[in-house]
């Protein structure tokens, strides 16, 4: 019964590998978002979905691409990681129109280690 | 653009006391929402407090309660008899109403909670 979900919870890698993390929510939410937490906890957002369209690209290189292929689902994929993409990230998602409440919900993060 | 400010970045204090962490933002904005985020060591974030920044009333949740000064553009969180499971990363957050933005954070305060 999550209600935002991610995989995989850790994930180490090489630099100048491609890698994916997934985001699910069961929450039937419309507006889902991607955030990073450096290594100082600063939390930054990096990209807004609502109903599968970009709405935030906050200053972000074009190496993260996220992929919306239903509102349930926003996935963040990476290509040629650098050591400074080192650092968690997190999904929430929220309900944002109608009676929604603005509030959001996180998922458990992935700490993703740049070797 | 939005900013938030969160001027303690460690805070201690022993188990039963009260304890305030403060928080002040700058926006232009008239419609927009704060929130309060705790994050214990198991990096999940949880929504402590939040508030509509159309209503005067101060949001109180059990322990917890702000002190919400629109003029002043504070958000100050009060701690009422702490326990020892409130240690955790406190964050601050500010979030213009209407759309799908996400979140602006404070860069956090470490409260630790001593027996």
């Amino acid at each position: 019964d999550t209600a935002v979900s991610q995989t995989p919870k850790y994930l180490v890698t090489q630099m100048g590998n491609d890698k994916s993390i997934k985001c699910e929510q069961n929450l039937g939410h419309d507006t889902m978002y991607w955030y990073k937490q450096d290594s100082k906890k600063f939390l930054k957002i990096m990209f807004s979905y609502n109903n599968k369209e970009l709405i935030i690209n906050e200053t972000v290189p074009n190496r993260f691409s996220p992929k919306s292929p239903d509102k349930a689902h926003l996935n963040l994929h990476i290509n040629s990681l650098e050591l400074g993409d080192s650092a968690v990230y997190f999904c929430a998602s929220s309900q944002d129109w109608g009676a929604g409440t603005n509030e959001q919900f996180f998922g458990p993060g992935t700490r993703l280690t740049v070797l | 653009a939005q900013t938030v400010t969160q001027s303690q970045p460690e805070m201690s204090v022993q188990e039963a006391e009260t304890v305030t962490l403060s928080c002040t933002y700058d926006t232009s904005e008239n419609n927009y929402y704060l929130f309060w985020y705790k994050q214990p060591p198991s990096r999940q974030m949880i929504l402590v407090i939040r508030q509509e920044a159309y209503k005067q009333q101060n949001a109180t949740e059990n322990r917890f309660s702000v002190n919400f000064q629109k003029a002043a553009k504070s958000f100050s969180l009060k701690i009422s008899d702490s326990q020892l499971g409130d240690t955790a990363m406190y964050f601050c957050a500010f979030r213009r109403g209407g759309g799908a933005d996400g979140l602006t954070f404070g860069k956090g305060t470490h409260l630790i909670i001593q027996p």
